[in-house]
C-alpha cells in the first residue's frame, strides 16, 4: 500500500519563504506531485518530480530524494494568495494516484 | 474548452435513496478517476478508468459504480446512499502520458445524506 505523511498546517508572514516537507512509503514509486486546493475548489497540479533533485515553475519549486522516500514544496515571496491546502501524492501505478492528508497553509500580512 | 464539468454542485439525498453524479471532459483524455475528500482525510480514490469500457477499483470503492461508455463521460452511481457517503466528490482526467502526476479536477459535488 501507499502512505504519506505531510505537516496538518503551516504558518508564514507575506514575502517569507516556506517549505512544506512530505515522506512516503509505496509499494511503487513513479514520482512525486504537488497539488493546491483553495478553500471550495478544485484541486490543480503545482508540480512533479519523477527524478531527484530540484525542480522549479516560478515561485514554486519542489524536490524530491528517492533513496530518503522523501520531498518538499518550497513557495517563495509569499503572497496573501497562497494561502490554501497543498498535497502531495505519488504514483503506484501509471494511471493513478494517492494523495496525502494536505498541509493547510495560512499566510498573514 | 470547459475542461472538467460534474453536475450536480450539490445533492441532498435520504438514506437509501440512489442517484447519478455526472461527469464530463472534453479533453480526449484516455483515463478519468472519481475522489472522495473527507475533512483532515485528503483525497481518497473511488473507481477509476483507462479507457471506454475499461474501470477498476480504488481505495474505497464499496457503495459505488461506474461505467465508462464514452472517452467523454465517466458517471458514478450511489446504489443505496449512507450518511457515511456524505463527502465532497471530485472527478478528474488525464491524458494517457501524464496519468502518473498531471490530472485534471471537476469542481466538484457536494453531497449530503440524511
Amino acid at each position: 500500500g501507499q502512505s504519506l505523511e505531510q505537516p496538518s498546517e503551516v504558518t508564514a508572514v507575506e514575502g517569507a519563504i516556506v517549505q512544506i516537507n512530505c515522506t512516503y512509503q509505496t509499494s511503487g514509486f513513479y514520482g512525486l506531485s504537488w497539488y493546491q486546493q483553495h478553500d471550495g475548489g478544485a484541486p490543480t497540479f503545482l508540480s512533479y518530480n519523477a527524478l531527484d533533485g530540484l525542480e522549479e515553475t516560478g515561485r514554486f519549486s519542489s524536490f524530491l530524494s528517492r533513496s530518503d522516500s522523501y520531498g518538499y514544496l518550497l513557495l517563495q515571496e509569499l503572497q496573501m494568495k497562497d494561502s490554501a491546502s497543498y498535497f502531495c501524492a505519488v504514483s503506484p501505478g501509471y494511471s493513478t494516484l494517492t494523495f496525502g492528508k494536505g498541509t493547510m497553509l495560512l499566510v498573514s500580512p | 474548452n470547459a475542461g472538467v464539468t460534474q453536475t450536480p454542485k450539490f445533492q441532498v439525498l435520504k438514506t437509501g435513496q440512489s442517484m447519478t453524479l455526472q461527469c464530463a471532459q472534453d479533453m480526449n483524455h484516455e483515463y478519468m478517476s472519481w475522489y472522495r475528500q473527507d475533512p483532515g482525510m485528503g483525497l481518497r480514490l473511488i473507481h477509476y478508468s483507462v479507457g471506454a469500457g475499461i474501470t477498476d477499483q480504488g481505495e474505497v470503492p464499496n457503495g459505488y459504480n461506474v461505467s465508462r461508455s464514452t472517452t467523454e463521460d465517466f458517471p458514478l452511481r450511489l446504489l443505496s446512499a449512507a450518511p457515511s457517503q456524505t463527502s465532497v466528490y471530485f472527478c478528474a482526467s488525464s491524458s494517457r502520458d501524464r496519468s502518473s502526476y498531471e490530472q485534471y479536477f471537476g469542481p466538484g459535488t457536494r453531497l449530503t445524506v440524511t
